[in-house]
């Protein structure tokens, strides 16, 4: 079975702190995608990775920054929080073939205060 | 990029089939249909996926006519815990990119 994994599934901070999101997969996939989940928008896509240290900008990277050192981790950084930030945070992989099948972490639920 | 268009909701009783249409007219020819289940407070799960005609497996049917302009999205009979958000997604482009719309909420009641 795939994992993905997420490092938190709740976190609260502070506007104006440094915010780390960790995603971790086991299954060797090229792909990575971080998405934030609210009400009424679905899923949007912030950022994705197709390899290591590679990264592309999706519909709405503004606010947020990426790291992928190790092909097994993708990281999301918000590098000074704001309360329009405060969602459901959901990291996802894929493996780099056709089919585009992707398999999605538990989420994190991010409050910013 | 290939958009989907789907019912924002849909309600059901427990026993009865389910069935959800989605369109895509501007499906590429490389382009797979796929569809995902969420829970809430979870994250997608995958329950199908097809390129042409019928794709069947042990949670779900999908139905894909020759235009592939469209796609179904049969459950056969659905469960109160079939209730969840139905999500149906196209292959964008080449850098493996999906996007969501805002998916299908299903009701099942008793």
């Amino acid at each position: 079975d795939v994992k993905v994994t997420q490092s938190s599934r709740y976190l609260v901070k502070r506007t104006g702190e440094k915010v780390f999101l960790e995603c971790v997969q086991d299954m060797d996939h090229e792909n990575m995608f971080w998405y934030r989940q609210d009400p009424g928008l679905g899923l949007r896509l912030i950022y994705f990775s197709y390899d290591v240290k590679m990264k592309e900008k999706g519909d709405i990277p503004e606010g947020y920054s990426v790291s992928r050192e190790k092909k097994e981790r993708f990281s999301l950084i918000l590098e000074s929080a704001s309360t329009n930030q405060t969602s459901m945070y959901l990291c996802a992989s894929s493996p780099g073939t056709s089919g585009k099948r992707e398999y999605f972490g538990p989420g994190t639920r991010l409050t910013v205060t | 990029l290939a958009k989907t268009t789907q019912p924002i909701s849909m309600d059901s009783y427990e026993g009865q089939e389910v069935n959800i249409t989605c369109s895509h007219n501007n499906i590429a020819t490389n382009d797979y249909i796929t569809w995902y289940q969420q829970f809430p407070s979870q994250g997608p799960r995958f329950i199908i996926q097809g390129y042409k005609t019928k794709v069947t497996n042990e949670v779900a049917s999908l139905f894909i006519p020759a235009d592939r302009k469209s796609s179904t999205l049969s459950l056969p009979r659905v469960s109160l815990s079939d209730t969840a958000v139905y999500y149906c997604l196209v292959g964008v482009d080449n850098t493996d990119k999906l996007i969501f719309g805002t998916g299908t909420r299903l009701q099942v009641f008793p």
